[in-house]
């Protein structure tokens, strides 16, 4: 166990629909990470958080924002979906080292 | 875009056996990880490497980095079944994209008991 819980394990929705995904970092740690897992894109960088600034951008569709609130959980907000942004997303975080922690996973099937 | 090129694809082993996994990556970096993943759960750090080190140990685990080659190699020695996943190696370059890490397509290591 990592320490990072995220919220829901799994959520089936349509195209079209918007969901909110959360994360839990571990107690103390200031950095939370979004990525996203698929068949054909691998894992790739969404976003990075510190402290509730938004610290780096990958890869992010403009569909896609995030946000990390005062007690340092996180959101990850995917609106207009479609087919292919069925993926695993996962939460990671840091203290700020270079060791990052990864939570569970969010599996997202869009119909 | 995938960074890191991992080499092979997949590995079949018996266990015991030792199992060596192979990363290309194209940037400079200021560290490279290697992160284990179970069937689709969420990933497990296993061993960092910085970029002024060029091995490194954690118990069965064995590291090396060639910055010259741009290279990494993980090696498990006397595997066990519980050992089979899949293995991502995950450079960070540092600098203003310290933490954005970039990962490899994988190896999944499959030990035979």
């Amino acid at each position: 166990d990592s320490g990072v819980t995220q919220t829901p394990k799994h959520l089936i929705t349509a195209t079209g629909q918007r969901v909110t995904l959360r994360c839990s970092p571990r107690s103390g740690d200031l950095s939370v990470y979004w990525y996203q897992q698929s068949l054909d894109q691998g894992l790739q960088f969404l976003i990075q958080y510190y402290n509730g600034e938004e610290r780096a951008k990958g890869n992010i569709l403009e569909r896609f924002s995030a946000q990390q609130f005062p007690d340092l959980h996180s959101e990850l907000n995917l609106s207009s979906l479609e087919l292919g942004d069925s993926a695993l997303y996962f939460c990671a975080s840091s203290e700020g080292g270079d060791t990052q922690y990864f939570g569970p996973g969010t599996r997202l099937t869009v119909l | 875009s995938q960074q890191g090129e991992e080499d092979p694809q997949a590995l079949s082993i018996q266990e015991g056996e030792n199992a060596t996994m192979n990363c290309s990556y194209k940037t400079s970096i200021n560290n490279l990880q290697w992160y284990r993943q179970n069937s689709g759960r969420g990933l497990v750090h296993l061993i960092l490497i910085r970029s002024n080190e060029r091995e490194k140990h954690s118990g069965r685990l064995r590291v090396t980095l060639d910055t010259s080659k741009k290279s990494s190699s993980l090696l498990i020695t006397a595997s066990r079944a519980a050992d089979t996943a899949s293995y991502f190696c995950a450079t960070d370059p540092g600098g203003t994209s310290y933490g954005k890490l970039t990962f490899g397509q994988g190896t999944i290591l499959t030990v035979h008991p």
